[in-house]
């Protein structure tokens, strides 16, 4: 049973670039959340996609987009790059029907922001 | 929104002493409190788990206790070993599909041979 993939596992970019990060999600699910985590913070929720809808966002800018395809699999994409940037982007899947909510994570996607 | 406060930010103790890690959230309206563990460059892994209906759920060595009244859970690992020294995060959602966590700021325990 695969557990959440995620690509990149690391990736450098400049200041003003965008970027993609790729997620799949726990066989079986079908809700995915983005998570960033700063260096020595814990993770803070971006946006959570369910139907391949944005159902809920954390307080960041629009400058951080995501979308959900048809296979429950995710894409979240950050514009106009800034240095506070940089960090774990981390994907978590869940199934919505599941009493227990309880969140899978992928291994991350380090970003660093030059 | 939920705010987590956690602490303390680092926790070193002796192989074999006990450690705790005590958070308190500010939503009453929460009521799934997870712990996950965080290894160097790995992914969050849940450890352990309480709900609202519960005031303490232990799992071998790990256990967690949940004060709904004082808005406060905490988080105890006794007969600690080197592998238990990682970073350990507490979290507080809405139970159920749609919840998301919003998580503490983390206690790194180092456990020492």
């Amino acid at each position: 049973d695969a557990g959440v993939t995620q690509s990149p596992t690391h990736l450098i970019k400049t200041r003003g670039q965008q970027v993609t990060l790729r997620c799949s999600p726990k066989s079986g699910h079908d809700t995915v959340s983005w998570y960033q985590q700063a260096l020595g913070q814990g993770p803070q929720f971006i946006f959570q996609y369910y139907e391949e809808e944005e159902r809920q966002r954390g307080n960041f800018p629009d400058r951080f987009s995501g979308h959900q395809f048809p296979n429950y699999s995710s894409e979240l994409n950050v514009n106009a790059l800034l240095l506070g940037d940089s960090a774990l982007y981390l994907c978590a899947s869940s199934l919505a029907g599941d009493y227990t909510g309880e969140l899978f994570f992928g291994e991350g996607s380090r970003l660093t922001v030059l | 929104g939920e705010n987590v406060e956690q602490h303390p930010s680092t926790l070193s103790v002796q192989e074999g002493d006990s450690a705790v890690i005590k958070c308190t959230y500010s939503d009453s309206a929460s009521n799934y409190f997870p712990w996950y563990k965080q290894e160097l460059g790995k992914r969050p892994q849940l450890i352990i788990d309480i709900r609202s209906n519960v005031g303490e759920k232990k799992d071998q060595r790990i256990a967690v206790t949940l004060n709904k009244t004082a808005k406060h859970f905490s988080l105890h690992i006794t007969e600690t070993q080197p592998e238990d020294s990682a970073v350990y995060f507490c979290a507080a959602s809405l139970q159920g599909g749609y919840s998301t966590l919003t998580f503490g700021k983390g206690t790194m325990l180092l456990v020492s041979p």
